[in-house]
């Protein structure tokens, strides 16, 4: 398994500001993913974050909106940007480990808009 | 594309009494398979997987699942709920020729009372 911090675990934040989440990984991966769940319902991937290269976003989801940033192994940023009321949804992280095919998953980042 | 459908947003049992949580998938090729749960405030916990191999695939927690390929589901159960096991849970399929994405449904409920 692997252990994955997330900061910061919420945030209450106004509308038209931006917010970097930091998910932070206790050993080295490939593949990292950002996903979104809103309230009340289940997740959704934003995009996936391969160390070295420019990640890849779903249908939905452009960068220009959510920054990301994959400049080692062991972490990333998923920036949202220009919020509104929204975006208010918990974000998470996940990786990868090894060979098994699993996502382990961060508590999460709970952010509201005003 | 692939999907996953939980047909019940909330499932009810006493403890003691045997549990089941329902789930069925759509892939274009062969599928992986995985349940997690939610506890509020936190992140997804991974419970099991199916890749390939027996039908019955056993997990944490004493939870289990059977993989039923003609009728494309993947039920989620457990001999005896606890009261502890009330918890929001997820299903998810990956095709396996469809890369690392992860499809989730949109939760099942669950609620075990005394």
């Amino acid at each position: 398994s692997a252990v994955i911090s997330q900061k910061p675990s919420r945030d209450i934040c106004q509308r038209g500001t931006s917010l970097t989440i930091q998910c932070q990984v206790d050993s080295q991966v490939t593949m990292m993913f950002w996903y979104r769940q809103q309230p009340g319902q289940s997740l959704t991937l934003i995009a996936t974050a391969n160390q070295g290269s420019e990640a890849t976003y779903e249908s939905g989801f452009v960068i220009d909106k959510f920054p990301i940033s994959r400049p080692n192994l062991t972490f990333s940023t998923l920036t949202v940007s220009n919020m509104s009321p929204e975006d208010s949804s918990i974000y998470l992280c996940s990786v990868e480990v090894g060979s098994k095919n699993i996502q382990y998953f961060g508590a999460g980042t709970r952010l509201s808009v005003l | 594309a692939q999907s996953v459908a939980q047909p019940e947003d909330q499932v009810n049992v006493a403890e003691g009494n045997p549990l089941t949580v329902k789930c069925t998938y759509s892939v274009s090729g062969n599928p992986y398979l995985f349940w997690y749960v939610q506890y509020p405030n936190r992140g997804l916990q991974f419970l099991l997987k199916y890749i390939t191999g027996d039908n019955l695939v056993k997990g944490s927690y004493g939870f289990e699942a059977e993989f039923n390929k003609s009728q494309t589901s993947f039920h989620l159960k457990k001999p005896s709920a606890l009261v502890s096991d009330s918890a929001l849970y997820f299903c998810a399929v990956r095709d396996t020729g469809g890369g690392n994405k992860l499809t989730f449904g949109t939760g099942t409920q669950l609620k075990v009372e005394l």
